[in-house]
């Protein structure tokens, strides 16, 4: 069975900094890796994700992630972090080949102005 | 385009209750899922469809928990008798299918059970 750690519940961070939130999973086979960010009282966006080719993905509105297979991470970055980045994030895997998710138990992120 | 979309957005009811949540997933799209949101817990697969068909259920947490899929456009969610346990967000979702392809979810219905 697939399962997702992400290390800090909570993150609070001053307007640009930079920010980078930690994602390991556990499964022996190949994954597809996201995350995705649920601003408050609104549903998950996909913001980034990796199925092949280059470890290192962009995603939108800055955010990019860094996927080291012998470590089984997928770490998040953004070199400054915005106040409108408050928000909980969510890193995810999948078998590859298939679509669905197992998640990890989010990181509230706390960007203050 | 039009996104995953789900009814009701808010919803309270009494303990006891019958619950119906529905969902039309994007046009084209031939998976379907239920998750099911909570602090404690985090996001949970509680179901999914593929071509109309429950491929996994194991998520449901109990008897009281029932899914169907009708035809490709519609989905509900039901609980029957609703608990205070049961409050929490439920987001439905859809992919193309489920070879991998990115999952796209609504913007969820908030249960409260009281």
């Amino acid at each position: 069975a697939q399962s997702v750690s992400q290390h800090n519940h909570h993150v609070i961070l001053s307007e640009a900094a930079s920010l980078e939130l930690g994602c390991n999973y556990s499964y022996g086979g190949t994954v597809n890796l996201f995350w995705y960010v649920q601003y408050p009282g609104q549903h998950l966006q996909l913001l980034l994700k990796y199925f092949s080719g280059d470890p290192l993905v962009k995603g939108i509105k800055g955010f990019e992630a860094e996927f080291i297979k012998s470590k089984f991470s997928f770490n998040l970055r953004k070199p400054s972090v915005q106040w409108s980045d408050t928000a909980e994030y969510f890193c995810a895997v999948s078998s590859a080949g298939y679509s669905t998710l197992t998640f990890g138990k989010g990181t509230m992120l706390l960007v203050s102005p | 385009d039009a996104g995953v979309i789900q009814s009701p957005r808010h919803e309270v009811t009494e303990m006891g209750q019958e619950v119906t949540l529905r969902c039309k997933p994007i046009s084209g799209h031939n998976s379907l899922f239920w998750y099911r949101q909570t602090m404690m817990r985090g996001l949970e697969l509680l179901i999914y469809f593929n071509n109309n068909v429950p491929i996994d259920d194991s998520g449901m947490p109990e008897d009281r928990f029932s899914a169907k899929m009708p035809n490709a456009s519609f989905s509900t969610l039901k609980i029957q008798p609703s608990e205070p346990r049961d409050s929490a967000v439920y987001f439905c979702a859809s992919s193309r299918d489920l070879a991998g392809n990115t999952i796209y979810f609504g913007e969820g219905s908030w249960l409260t059970v009281v």
